[in-house]
């Protein structure tokens, strides 16, 4: 298994507080992802980084802010946390090398969101 | 991003084959087509991914429609440890993100 952890596994929050929540990676890939997972939906990108310092938006990225100071550490952090942000969050990391096309992401094991 | 079409749901007997299909009509020249599938309470898996030819590893094979406007994920023998969401993925070559739609839900009966 890839070796990547995410922090918290579980939290509860009040609307209007800021939250962030943290992947480590051990691998030393290059690439980091932020997806969110709701009821009956696929997962959808919220931001991704492509290198330390270096990151840019998914599909979802309002009321979202990432940062990667390091190589092994991709933070995402809810401003303000809203209702609608209640949600289980994964991250994916994948290497730069191509395999044959591959570009594999692997998942960490999530965060479940609950906003109040 | 290319849109790709599974059914939602599926089910099949334990030590059967499955054959998972997924339409892909606007597939471009450059786009994969990349399987992932996500057990219950748990992040997503790769399964497997390819261009144009067939390809085999040891979880699954996908067999790709001549036209590539199609493909289907086969499971040899399914397990119950099989029992999961699939979903079917086009990605653009070069490109890092993957779109995920909603899947196809595999219930394996023992």
């Amino acid at each position: 298994d890839a070796g990547i952890t995410q922090s918290p596994r579980h939290k509860v929050t009040e609307t209007g507080t800021p939250v962030t929540l943290r992947c480590h990676q051990t691998e030393n890939h290059r690439y980091m992802y932020w997806y969110r997972q709701d009821p009956g939906h696929g997962l959808r990108l919220i931001h991704y980084s492509y290198g330390v310092k270096d990151t840019d938006k998914g599909e979802v990225s309002d009321g979202y802010s990432v940062s990667r100071s390091k190589t092994e550490d991709f933070l995402l952090t809810l401003e303000s946390a809203t209702s609608s942000q209640t949600s289980v969050y994964f991250c994916a990391i994948s290497d730069a090398r191509v395999v044959a096309g591959s570009y594999e992401q692997y998942f960490g094991p999530g965060t479940r969101l609950t906003v109040t | 991003d290319a849109k790709t079409t599974q059914p939602n749901s599926m089910e099949s007997n334990e030590e059967e084959p499955v054959h998972l299909p997924c339409n892909h009509s606007t597939i471009s020249g450059t786009d994969y087509i990349h399987w992932y599938r996500q057990l219950p309470s748990q992040g997503p898996e790769y399964v497997i991914h390819g261009l144009t030819s067939n390809v085999n590893n040891r979880m699954a094979s996908l067999a790709i429609a001549e036209d590539r406007k199609s493909s289907t994920l086969i499971l040899h023998r399914a397990t119950l440890r099989d029992a999961a969401v699939y979903y079917c993925i086009l990605r653009s070559g070069g490109a890092q993100k993957l779109v995920f739609g909603q899947g196809t839900r595999l219930t394996i009966n023992p």
